[in-house]
């Protein structure tokens, strides 16, 4: 079992739809939790991040973290076509050098 | 500022050739990272420093060797490639290893 699991997709869904993107994991040493936003050809671009378990919101995103479950979210409201990307989950410990494991990337599409 | 830069932005190289991929940041960022990443999957992990310091080679062939000449910059010198490590190589940066990671746009190496 890998550490961090994300389904690759794509995700197709039309303009204007709450796009959910999730990842389960298996450390429950995780603390750290962190969403990318990655363009065809470019680098990722960290959207959001997070410290503890609840929600956190930045406009049109939300995320969202359930320790409990091991289970990561990140919702996007009234999504629209520049949207369309891969997004990556990432996670860490607290402590020593702990780098972020990633997952594999969901591809979202949002189609006008 | 929560740029991170790399030059250059494509590189195509010949498998006796020797170069350098260069990455600058100024958020006075004490982790700075190198990653490989090939189409359709998540960034691998090659080098970590912490503090100027090589805290983590993820057992990379010798071909690829990192530089830290200081804490805003980051080098990586290639020499004798194989074409297949033709691949984005991604460049971040962090306030500490754990943490979140600032992504540079990447340099699109093609090796011939």
């Amino acid at each position: 079992q890998k550490e961090v699991e994300q389904d690759p997709g794509p995700l197709s869904v039309p303009e204007g739809a709450i796009v959910s993107l999730n990842c389960t994991y298996s450390n429950s040493a995780f603390q750290y939790f962190m969403w990318y936003r990655q363009y065809s050809r470019k680098g990722p671009e960290l959207l959001m991040y997070t410290y503890s378990s609840g929600n956190k919101e930045d406009g049109r995103f939300t995320a969202q973290v359930d320790k409990s479950s091991k289970y990561i979210s990140l919702f996007i409201r009234d999504s629209q076509p520049s949207d369309s990307a891969t997004y990556l989950c990432a996670m860490s410990a607290s402590g020593g050098s702990y780098i972020p494991t990633f997952g594999r990337g969901t591809s979202l599409i949002v189609h006008p | 500022d929560t740029e991170v830069t790399q030059t250059p932005k494509h590189l195509v190289m010949g498998m006796t050739n020797k170069k350098s991929l260069k990455c600058e940041q100024h958020m006075g960022h004490r982790a700075m990272y190198w990653y490989k990443q090939k189409a359709k999957k998540p960034p691998e992990l090659m080098f970590v420093y912490s503090y100027e310091k090589l805290s983590i080679n993820e057992s990379v062939p010798s071909r690829f060797s990192p530089e830290c000449p200081n804490s805003s910059l980051l080098n990586l010198h290639l020499h004798a490639l194989q074409p297949e490590d033709s691949a984005l190589y991604l460049c971040a940066s962090s306030q500490k290893e754990n943490r979140e990671a600032f992504f540079g746009q990447g340099t699109r190496l093609t090796v011939v």
